[in-house]
């Protein structure tokens, strides 16, 4: 099972600064990786995939890069909507695809 | 639109069955995998297995394999997910969420609650 690792557990950041998390696998998963957004109370929404292709709806300051086993997410200019936590997930081997343990980006 | 609407809250004793479901519309339900999704409370997302309608392939995480059954009837683009004997710690939200690599669009959730 590929073991995905997000760092930092939590980040805050002030309004209109730049955020920056991390995933790592445990081996290479090429591309396939995905990042989502998770509101309390709420579904978690698909913001990235293909390691950086922004899905249907989703803001220019979300940006991903990355490939094999480091990857990055960043939002260029925190909204007071995008503090939530955020996860990465594999879907390279599978089963299981598998998810990080989430980074929570809260208000500085 | 699609849509994945899923069947509401339940509490349930230890040692009871469940089935929650997840109905999909706005597209070809039997053309893409619909995944499951376990968040216990407080906690992340943990991948369960998926299922593909059109035949009814299905792949578990071993963490969850043995544990829970995924079906489909793709006559009312409905999957499910199933447990023969709860436990306490099934107590959790528990997402459906379209696939089969990334999970495009996702169900509002199920809320259960296994409690003597």
């Amino acid at each position: 099972e590929i073991v995905m690792t997000q760092s930092p557990a939590t980040l805050s950041v002030s309004p209109g600064e730049r955020a920056t998390l991390s995933c790592r696998a445990s081996q290479s998963v090429s591309s396939n990786l995905a990042w989502f957004q998770q509101k309390p109370g709420q579904a978690p929404r698909l913001l990235i995939y293909g390691a950086s292709t922004r899905a249907t709806g989703i803001p220019a300051r979300f940006s991903g890069s990355g490939s094999g086993t480091e990857f990055t997410l960043t939002i260029s200019s925190l909204q007071s909507e995008d503090f939530a936590v955020y996860y990465c997930q594999q879907y390279d081997k599978w089963p299981p695809w598998t998810f990080g343990q989430g980074t929570k980006v809260e208000i500085k | 639109e699609v849509q994945l609407v899923q069947s509401g809250a339940e509490v349930k004793k230890p040692g009871e069955s469940l089935k929650i479901s997840c109905k999909g519309s706005g597209y070809s339900f039997t053309s893409y995998w619909i995944g499951w999704v376990r968040q216990m409370p407080g906690k992340g997302l943990e991948w369960m297995g998926i299922i593909y309608p059109g035949d009814s392939d299905s792949r578990y995480s071993p963490s969850f394999q043995g544990q829970v059954t995924i079906s489909a009837d793709k006559s009312i683009s409905t999957a499910y997910l199933q447990w023969s004997s709860l436990k306490a710690s099934d107590t959790a939200m528990y997402y459906c969420a379209r696939g089969p690599g990334y999970f495009d669009y996702w169900g509002q959730g199920t809320l259960v609650t296994v409690s003597s």
